[in-house]
């Protein structure tokens, strides 16, 4: 596609329940980011891939966070027992190598 | 420093006016600065960068001023359009893929 694509856009859960979101980058992108972003403020690093691996997951903040990117591609983030404080919009980007970083839209999540 | 919170700080500025959005940087040692755009519902957009041997870089419009002695960064936006309403966001890099946000700018331009 034309641009960073993020799905679901909304995703509304219960406390403790278990959520995935997907990300499909920009082709021939082999570098992927998950950011998350929480009301009024910037972006906070979450991981890195470059291709299949992730170099960097010094950003996600408990062990209920998880990320994946089997092929080097679409990635998907999973997050487990969700929390109330888990609550915010999580951005994917992508880049070719250590160029401009490209985001997507977002996948707003809400646990009730 | 940087602060967060839920109250972001807002500059209103006349629509033709020039607007300033400024930014104070951590300590950390960072080669590259970014300014990037954000509008309701959508992801941060790259509007201009700088790398740190520099003090000034011009775009379409806009202009980055780096001061590295006072760990200052500001954004100049010239003869601000409606379109240009948003939250302003600096980033620094410090490494070669992570980049860190400050707080945000919003800008509301006046018709």
């Amino acid at each position: 596609g034309a641009g960073v694509s993020q799905t679901p856009s909304n995703k509304v859960t219960e406390k403790g329940k278990y959520v995935e979101l997907r990300c499909d980058p920009i082709s021939g992108h082999t570098a992927l980011y998950w950011y998350r972003q929480s009301l009024g403020q910037g972006p906070e690093f979450l991981i890195y891939f470059q291709g299949t691996g992730a170099a960097d997951d010094s950003g996600l903040p408990n062990d209920r966070f998880f990320a994946v990117r089997p092929e080097g591609s679409v990635s998907t983030l999973k997050i487990q027992r969700t929390e109330r404080g888990d609550s915010a919009v999580y951005l994917c980007a992508s880049s070719r190598g250590a160029g401009e970083l490209f985001f997507g839209e977002g996948s707003r999540l809400t646990v009730l | 420093g940087e602060s967060v919170g839920l109250h972001l700080p807002t500059l209103s500025v006349q629509e033709g006016d020039n607007s300033i959005i400024n930014c104070a940087y951590s300590n950390s040692p960072s080669d590259y600065f970014i300014w990037y755009k954000q509008e309701s519902g959508k992801g941060p957009q790259f509007i201009i960068d700088i790398r740190s041997n520099m003090d000034k870089r011009q775009g379409q419009r806009v202009t980055v001023l780096l001061n590295k002695t006072v760990k200052h960064l500001s954004l100049q936006i010239a003869a601000t359009q409606p379109g240009d309403s948003a939250v302003y966001f600096c980033a620094e890099n410090n490494s070669s893929y992570k980049l860190i946000f400050g707080s945000g700018t919003r800008l509301l331009v006046r018709p």
